[in-house]
């Protein structure tokens, strides 16, 4: 079965320590994954994608497939990162997207 | 305006009514979705298509129609609202070249 895991509905942390939201996932295939965020008030937009590698404010996530896991990390957490985050898997052979459950980042000052 | 866009934003019906939810993207994207975004259930998927005439069932289609008979549009109705399906509903689009997912804004259905 295809199925995305966050096991944390919350995360709070201050302002400057490290962050980690933890995404498992599980797909028979090479997947794609991704991380979504959801700004109050604001449209559900992607933060950044496993194939690209690239660091997006300050986010960075590693495939670990032995793992199975997509987790999203951030060295120093600021005020702005509170939002909520979803992590996602690309089904390509469904044509589908697949979202975990969600975590809502809050940053406190 | 291109894009993807929902409506209505808001929406109050009654238990038993039918109502539709509409989607319409100018990019001609190929691939549409609806999620249902509810506390502690995260986005959960309850139609998606492929192309147009193509449609397929997700997590969640209980209680819900869709057609795609336009590449653009992608309207969701709800044959005989209920209760349970007061939540947030999310439109969202993609190209199988991309696969970045393009969200509505959202609309937030209340069945009293």
């Amino acid at each position: 079965a295809q199925r995305v895991t966050q096991p944390e509905k919350l995360l709070s942390v201050f302002k400057g320590a490290p962050v980690e939201l933890k995404c498992n996932y599980s797909y028979s295939g090479s997947p794609e994954l991704f991380w979504y965020v959801q700004y109050s008030r604001q449209r559900l937009q992607l933060l950044l994608r496993h194939i690209s590698r690239e660091s997006i404010k300050g986010f960075t996530a590693d495939l670990n497939k032995g793992e199975t896991s997509f987790h999203l990390k951030k060295p120093f957490a600021q005020e702005e990162d509170s939002a909520m985050y979803y992590c996602a898997l690309y089904s390509s052979s469904a044509s589908k997207i697949i979202f975990g459950s969600g975590t809502r980042l809050s940053i406190r000052p | 305006d291109a894009g993807i866009t929902q409506s209505p934003r808001y929406k109050i019906t009654e238990t038993g009514r039918q109502v539709t939810l509409m989607c319409h993207q100018t990019w001609s994207h190929s691939y549409m979705f609806w999620y249902r975004q509810d506390l502690g259930h995260g986005l959960r998927l309850i139609y998606y298509s492929a192309a147009a005439d193509i449609t397929d069932k997700g997590e969640v289609p209980d209680g819900y129609v869709v057609s795609r008979s336009k590449t653009e549009n992608f309207p969701l109705t709800l044959e005989s609202a209920t209760r349970s399906q007061t939540s947030v509903y999310f439109c969202a689009s993609s190209d199988p070249t991309n696969t970045e997912a393009f969200f509505g804004q959202g609309t937030r259905l209340t069945v009293v």
